[in-house]
């Protein structure tokens, strides 16, 4: 298994461009979920599903869409990038609702100029 | 979710345990003590987790105070690949497995 996988590693953006982070994973999980992290600062959530076809808000939703057509992917979009939202952009996934554990994947570091 | 507090960070010698406490005082009875990890530049890796009882894995074990209100992740033996910031999550096994809500962690800092 590849695990959780995310593309690009990195990417630059001029204030106002628009972009879609890729998130794939090969395990099967039901649950999969956009993090951002800024220096210094733990992952604080972003959108999350619980599903193919269903996703929610997180703490930090604002500037971000998200769809889930497959169980396997979960795209994140920036409608129109801000300098604010340079960040560090992890997805994860875990198998079921309840305790399991998440699987995160290596991160996509986003510059907004 | 009920908030954790950690110590910002910690050192540790080579070869010795670690031992990293958290603070959970508010933890409700639904909810797990969870520890995940993050190496520099890297996602986070789950570590292990547990509801009242001590848990022991490859990884780590993790010590619960019986009235749980705080618990104290192991390193048995750390090496400086364990040198990366700890996290401790409380989060309850029902609901939406999507949330954990990280803090700021303890940055562990493995020395020779």
């Amino acid at each position: 298994n590849a695990g959780v996988t995310q593309t690009p590693k990195f990417q630059v953006l001029k204030t106002g461009q628009s972009m879609t982070l890729q998130c794939a994973q090969d395990m099967n999980h039901e649950y999969m979920s956009w993090y951002r992290q800024d220096p210094g600062m733990g992952l604080r959530l972003i959108h999350y599903s619980v599903g193919a076809g269903i996703t929610d808000q997180g703490e930090v939703p604002n500037g971000y869409n998200v769809s889930r057509s497959t169980t396997e992917d979960f795209p994140l979009r920036l409608l129109s990038a801000a300098p604010s939202q340079t960040s560090v952009y992890f997805c994860a996934s875990s198998y079921r609702q309840g305790k399991e554990t998440q699987y995160f994947g290596p991160g996509t570091r986003l510059l907004v100029l | 979710d009920a908030k954790t507090t950690q110590p910002p960070s910690m050192d540790c010698a080579e070869g010795r345990a670690a031992n990293l406490p958290c603070n959970h005082s508010t933890i409700s009875g639904n909810e797990y003590v969870y520890w995940y990890r993050q190496i520099h530049s890297q996602g986070p890796q789950y570590i292990i987790h547990g509801l009242k009882n001590n848990e022991t894995n490859e990884m780590a074990s993790l010590i619960i105070t019986e009235d749980r209100k705080s618990s104290t992740l192991i390193l048995p033996h750390a090496t400086l690949r364990d040198t990366a910031v700890y996290y401790c999550i409380v989060r309850p096994n029902t609901g939406t497995a999507s949330k954990l809500t990280f803090g700021t962690g303890t940055r562990l800092q493995v020395t020779l």
